[in-house]
């Protein structure tokens, strides 16, 4: 079993619509957790970072964390064109950049 | 205020042959990390640097893997004797230091994606 496991199936919305995407873990010391953005044929970005258990918003972008179930959410609200990327979760333990990633979502916004 | 820039960004070797691929850091970030994506998949952690010296280096696969970072900047990552499952995208980052948290995120560079024949 990897330490993070995210489900890879692409996923198709319509223009506005909501983006809901998710990942679970085996390691309970995993302090850290990030969402990157990535484009094709570039590196991932950083797009949200929290920390222990709890929800984070930032503009369109929410990410909630629950550590009693080892789960992780990124939520996009009004969903664009341009939100057409690769989303890769991240975690890491306290006090270092050694990130496990899971194997990231392809997210096509139609038109 | 430039990124991390990574060159080559496209390189294609033959099996067997030897390549280098070079990361220039963000400046003043002391944390250097290597990764490696193959496709479909999220990156893999390879080795990470605190100024000179490599910290971290048990994600290597092999010892025909190998990086340096003479003069606590630029990396360089080395593979030997190159084989056809050496082929993926390989991403530099850095970091201000290695503490990771909110004032010490990850910035990733575009990455070299290397193709082995």
């Amino acid at each position: 079993q990897k330490e993070v496991e995210q489900d890879p199936g692409p996923l198709s919305v319509p223009e506005g619509a909501i983006v809901s995407l998710n990942c679970t873990y085996s390691n309970s010391a995993f302090q850290y957790f990030m969402w990157y953005r990535q484009y094709s044929r570039k590196g991932p970005e950083l797009l949200m970072y929290t920390y222990s258990s709890g929800n984070k918003e930032d503009g369109r972008f929410t990410a909630q964390v629950d550590k009693s179930s080892k789960y992780i959410s990124l939520f996009i609200r009004d969903s664009q064109p341009s939100d057409s990327a690769t989303y890769l979760c991240a975690m890491s333990y306290y006090g270092n950049n050694r990130l496990a990633f899971g194997k990231g979502n392809q997210v096509v916004v139609i038109p | 205020g430039a990124g991390v820039s990574q060159t080559p960004s496209n390189k294609v070797t033959e099996k067997g042959k030897y390549v280098e691929l070079r990361c220039d850091p963000i400046s003043g970030h002391t944390a250097l990390y290597w990764y490696r994506q193959s496709l479909g998949q999220g990156p893999e952690f390879l080795i990470y640097f605190q100024g000179t010296g490599a910290a971290d280096d048990s994600g290597l696969p092999n010892d025909r893997f190998f990086a340096v970072r003479p003069e606590g900047s630029v990396s360089t990552l080395k593979i030997q004797r190159t084989e056809r499952g050496d082929s993926a995208m390989y991403l530099c980052a850095s970091s201000l230091s290695p503490q990771g948290a909110d004032n010490s995120p990850l910035h990733f560079g575009n990455g070299t994606r290397l193709t082995v024949t």
